[in-house]
């Protein structure tokens, strides 16, 4: 079974912290994602990355920043938290395959609460 | 960008019944994914279809695409109150990049 496991469950950080969020994948995938999920707006995609030290801003870049220098592991990084960052944050993965995007992997996120 | 749309966004239904889900989305697609997520948790991949096929099944569960109304619906036969969770269709963009695009969700409560 594909495991994507995320560094923390449940995070609480002070404004302008420094905050990371590690994810990691058992399967080999090319493919990892950063997404946050907030009532109402559900599913919004922050940066992905399709191979090491590749990475593609998604829809909502702004405020974040993300590293891979290995296959398996993609940080996200909030340089200096804010409140508009309280979120559920989970992290995915998948196979790359030219032209299509194939089923995505989750983590069981994390729940960041910044103060 | 809001790719796809599920409706309706809340369904209450009692145990036994069937419950449907409906998606649109609006551009040219390779496949639609269903996910479900439990209340607090992960999503967890349900179904992929296929832009060149109609109907797929996978134990309870029956998802239908029409290309040409740019819709698909997820059937979920006999449910059970452990059916209860959000319900969220993923479609990626035909010619573009490595990404899904995820609805807001339907909101399913199973009643014992």
């Amino acid at each position: 079974d594909v495991k994507v496991t995320q560094s923390s469950r449940y995070l609480v950080k002070r404004t302008g912290e420094k905050v990371f969020l590690e994810c990691v994948q058992d399967m080999d995938h090319e493919n990892m994602f950063w997404y946050r999920q907030d009532p109402g707006l559900g599913l919004r995609l922050i940066y992905f990355s399709y191979d090491v030290k590749m990475k593609e801003k998604g829809d909502i870049p702004e405020g974040y920043s993300v590293s891979r220098e290995k296959k398996e592991r993609f940080s996200l990084i909030l340089e200096s938290a804010s409140t508009n960052q309280t979120s559920m944050y989970l992290c995915a993965s998948s196979f790359l395959t030219a032209g299509a995007q194939e089923t995505q992997y989750f983590g069981p996120g994390t729940r960041l609460l910044v103060l | 960008s809001q790719q796809g749309e599920e409706d309706p966004q809340a369904l209450s239904i009692q145990e036994g019944e069937n419950a449907t889900m409906n998606c649109s989305y609006k551009t040219s697609i390779n496949n639609l994914q269903w996910y479900r997520q439990n209340s607090g948790r992960g999503l967890v991949h349900l179904i992929l279809i296929r832009s060149n096929e109609r109907e797929k099944h996978s134990g309870r569960l029956r998802v239908t695409l029409d290309t040409s109304k740019k819709s698909s619906s997820l059937l979920i036969t006999a449910s059970r109150a452990a059916d209860t969770a959000s319900y969220f269709c993923a479609t990626d963009t035909k010619g573009g990049s490595e990404k899904l695009v995820f609805g807001k969700g339907t909101k399913l409560t199973v009643n014992p």
